[in-house]
């Protein structure tokens, strides 16, 4: 069966402090990958995804940058941590199902992230 | 960017009644998917609807497309203190994005 991992759990940063969160995917193969940022009480914000090692689109320009250096491992970075950064992240996968069109989305626990 | 708009924002329901949350889109999709999120927890799938269909159940829940309308409907029935969460809706694009709304948090009176 396949997991989603995702840590730390929680983080609490300063101001203008790097970050790396980091995802792996386990029991798939090429899955497609996302980051998603969640704010107090608010939808998902959808912020990067890859269909490929390498393949990153960004949704939204930020000081946020993803990487996928390995098949099923997803990356979150900053080099230097604003305070609007604070919030849910999220990763999750899905796989295309063969002879569909469509792709159902799994979550993983999340990291909350508050940047002091 | 959001996509989908859920409505009511924020719904509160004696248990045991019938829940409702709607969802708009702007613009064409090739599915729409339902997901819950309890408090601080991640989400999970609840249900997809392709396209081309026009309703699909799922045990208690019943999820309806009018992909004329651009809009969705997810029903809960005969609602549980368990069902007390927040649930969105999200749009599924031909190039692999899923772009959620901002969700509606639904609560459950005993």
């Amino acid at each position: 069966s396949q997991t989603i991992h995702q840590w730390p759990a929680t983080l609490v940063q300063p101001v203008g402090s790097p970050l790396s969160l980091e995802c792996t995917v386990e029991g798939t193969s090429n899955p497609n990958l996302y980051w998603y940022r969640q704010a107090a009480g608010r939808g998902l914000q959808l912020l990067f995804y890859s269909v490929g090692i390498g393949q990153i689109s960004s949704e939204v320009p930020q000081n946020l940058s993803a990487s996928r250096p390995q098949d099923r491992q997803f990356i979150l970075s900053s080099k230097k941590l604003l305070l609007s950064d604070s919030g849910f992240y999220l990763c999750a996968w899905s796989v295309l199902a063969e002879g569909t069109s469509y792709n159902e989305q799994f979550f993983g626990p999340g990291t909350r992230l508050t940047v002091l | 960017s959001q996509q989908g708009e859920e409505d009511p924002q924020a719904l509160s329901i004696q248990e045991g009644e019938n829940a409702t949350m709607n969802c708009s889109y702007k613009t064409s999709i090739n599915n729409l998917q339902w997901y819950r999120q309890n408090s601080g927890r991640g989400l999970v799938h609840l249900i997809l609807i392709r396209s081309n269909e026009r309703e699909k159940h799922s045990g208690r829940l019943r999820v309806t497309l009018d992909t004329s309308k651009k809009s969705s409907s997810l029903l809960i029935t005969a609602s549980r203190a368990a069902d007390t969460a927040s649930y969105f809706c999200a749009t599924g694009h031909r190039d692999d994005k899923i772009i959620f709304g901002k969700g509606t948090r639904l609560h459950i009176l005993p």
